[in-house]
């Protein structure tokens, strides 16, 4: 079946430092993928998505690119702030409507 | 625009014990669903409605869960006997479904259970 694999966390920045979080798919056909941010305390948030391959999904600095050679939606941001601490999760949509996650990667971003 | 709205935020109740949650989706849309998401983990689909029709019900525990979508719009779920496994986050989400692909699904704040 579908799934998602992220890196485990937490992954611990100094704030200004550069930004990756991997992830990587399984799945049948041309998925969907999408990156969710979990604030404390809070729901889900889309972040940004890319619906097919070479796609790039950017929002509030972050960056994903699809890679179907790879089966790779990496998130990526230049340069991370304190607010950017969050729990950050990969999912894929292969058309049935179902979203499929991963297990979350904690960001922790110190000044 | 109102966002998805779920109630209450937090529940503590024996096991056993019946418990219900209550979600209101975004004006509009017609899919909606319920997820659990257990801690430390990503969410896992519970139940998918289109409309008031439950079309992916398959990860429901049909034993002691339930849920309903009367009028297409709000939607409950509930837990009878609770168990301690149970205890999680129960999240609420909402999309436009245009059978386009590439949808988004808007999440809500998710009701915390815990079962003790």
């Amino acid at each position: 079946g579908d799934s998602v694999t992220q890196m485990e966390g937490p992954v611990t920045l100094s704030e200004e430092a550069f930004l990756t979080i991997n992830c990587t798919y399984t799945a049948t056909g041309y998925p969907s993928l999408f990156w969710y941010v979990q604030y404390p305390g809070e729901g889900l948030q889309l972040l940004l998505k890319a619906t097919k391959a070479d796609d790039k999904g950017s929002n509030k600095g972050f960056e994903a690119t699809y890679r179907k050679e790879t089966t790779s939606f990496h998130l990526e941001k230049g340069s991370v702030q304190v607010s950017d601490s969050a729990v950050y999760f990969c999912a894929l949509n292969s058309g049935f409507q179902k979203l499929v996650f991963g297990t979350g990667t904690r960001l922790l971003v110190s000044p | 625009e109102a966002g998805v709205v779920q109630s209450p935020r937090y529940k503590i109740i024996e096991k056993k014990q019946p418990v219900a949650f209550w979600c209101n989706p975004i004006s509009g849309h017609n899919t909606l669903y319920w997820y659990r998401q257990n801690l430390g983990q990503g969410p896992e689909l519970l139940i998918r409605y289109e409309n008031e029709e439950a079309v992916d019900d398959s990860q429901l525990p049909k034993d002691r869960f339930s849920a309903e979508r009367l009028k297409g719009v709000d939607s409950t779920l509930k837990i009878q006997p609770a168990e301690l496994g149970d205890s999680a986050v129960y999240l609420c989400a909402s999309s436009l479904d245009l059978g386009t692909g590439g949808y988004e699904q808007y999440f809500g704040p998710g009701t915390r259970l815990t079962v003790t």
